[in-house]
């Protein structure tokens, strides 16, 4: 089945740093990548959609500054998360879905857990 | 405003029963219908996916469309402890994205 690679898992680090999140299709390619962030007990939020040598296209309330989207490639896509607060600790996961058939399934990674001091 | 309700739960179900989970959309236009399992601290793992009107089975699990009612449903047979998660009802029409349900909360108990 479709592999949606995440790296890394899990991240600490000091306030004001940026982080950066890859997000990898492992057997197929995907145009389109997902980027969603989770809060504990929340329910997944759409942060953005990456679109494959184009700009992403962000939810309302994202900042597109704040948060950096390159999807360099068809099976590649990161977020970077500049100069991290802890309020940007969160449950960090993206998506992928085959850029073949309209009705394909989004699969997803494994999540980045990122946490801020 | 496309809108996909679930009813938080928990849902408590003794091992072995069947659970029935269910899910409700506004955008008329939606066309694939998909249902996530998450455990906590995991990200979303697919389940099922359903596009018909009808029931679709796939070993314990079965997905059912009515999009006349504009709802979709996911039964668990023999329901073990494994079972115990969030489920995420998701909802999309054409090349759009995804819409998430808030997810059904399922416990299974021994």
């Amino acid at each position: 089945g479709a592999v949606v690679s995440q790296h890394p898992s899990r991240v600490i680090c000091k306030s004001g740093t940026s982080v950066k999140i890859e997000c990898r299709s492992l057997d197929f390619q995907a145009t389109t990548m997902f980027w969603y962030r989770q809060f504990p007990k929340q329910s997944l939020m759409l942060m953005a959609t990456s679109n494959e040598g184009s700009k992403a296209t962000y939810e309302q309330g994202v900042e597109k500054d704040k948060f950096l989207i390159n999807h360099a490639s068809l099976t590649l896509s990161t977020l970077t998360v500049t100069s991290a607060h802890p309020e940007d600790s969160s449950f960090y996961i993206c998506s992928a879905r085959d850029i073949g058939s309209l009705n394909q399934p989004q699969h997803f990674g494994d999540g980045t857990r990122l946490s801020i001091l | 405003q496309k809108e996909v309700e679930q009813n938080s739960g928990p849902l408590s179900v003794p091992e072995g029963a069947i659970a029935s989970l269910n899910c409700t959309y506004s955008d008329r236009g939606s066309q694939s219908f998909f249902w996530y399992r998450q455990y906590s601290g995991k990200s979303p793992e697919l389940i099922m996916f359903i596009y018909s009107n009808g029931d679709k089975e796939d070993g314990r699990f079965t997905a059912q469309l009515n999009k006349a009612s504009q709802y979709v449903s996911l039964l668990i047979r023999d329901s073990q402890p494994s079972d115990s998660a969030t489920y995420l009802c998701a909802v999309r029409g054409g090349y759009s994205t995804l819409t998430f349900g808030k997810g059904t909360m399922l416990l299974v108990s021994p």
